[in-house]
């Protein structure tokens, strides 16, 4: 079935660096957008990067931009989240989603979700 | 950048009711508006897309309406598993691609 697996999360020190991972499984990986969404404790949902299905366009949220890499290999079904200087204020959980697929290609709304990997920033 | 306001906060509801809650674009976002459900502990589920297609497996008492920056998730008869929070997220402005603040269906 489609599935989504993150994992790198964990405790870091502010200006310290952390690389997420997403492992897709279920689907063809190289035809959908993939996006990074967090969540802090006990808050709403915050929308951080997106790259399209081929890798050649991204986008960030102003937050994070100048911090955070979006990556995908194909090859491998995996999706990277390259965080760089992060600060306190980036303790999240952080999904990996999935575009839901529209007509012959995705857009960006987002049909399917990992389990979430914890990040905490924290001196 | 797009702001979307979701009321009521928390709408407070028996099972068997229908439940009405709102989201309100700062600026059209065309029908690019989707909506998620969240229970504590789980990730978003995808429940409605551009403003009114349910999702993949979705059952019939949720449905979607509106366009430009005025938009309506129905829940029609609550069941005990539709005690949760609900997103609405829009495309139609990017980026970012915003979610509102949530609303809490709570019993």
């Amino acid at each position: 079935q489609v599935q989504l697996v993150e994992s790198g999360g964990g405790v870091v020190q502010p200006g310290r660096s952390l690389r997420l991972s997403c492992v897709a499984s279920g689907f063809t990986f190289s035809r959908y957008g993939m996006h990074w969404v967090r969540q802090a404790p006990g808050k709403g949902l915050e929308w951080v990067a997106v790259i399209w299905s081929d890798g050649n366009n991204k986008y960030y949220e102003d937050s994070v931009k100048g911090r955070f890499t979006i990556s995908r290999d194909n090859s491998k079904n995996t999706l990277y989240l390259q965080m760089n200087s992060l600060r306190v204020e980036d303790t999240a959980v952080y999904y990996c989603a999935r575009e839901v697929a529209v007509g012959a290609g995705s857009a960006a709304h987002f049909d399917c979700w990992g389990q979430g990997t914890l990040v905490i920033v924290s001196s | 950048e797009i702001v979307l306001t979701q009321s009521p906060a928390t709408l407070s509801l028996s099972p068997g009711e229908r439940a009405t809650l709102s989201c309100r674009a700062s600026q059209s976002v065309s029908n690019y508006l989707a909506w998620y459900q969240q229970k504590p502990g789980q990730a978003p589920r995808l429940l409605i897309y551009d403003a009114s297609n349910r999702a993949t497996g979705i059952p019939a008492r949720f449905s979607g309406s509106g366009s430009g920056t005025d938009f309506t998730l129905t829940i029609s008869s609550l069941e005990p598993e539709d005690f949760a929070v609900y997103y609405c997220q829009q495309r139609g402005n990017w980026p970012p691609f915003t979610f509102g603040g949530g609303t809490e269906v709570e019993i």
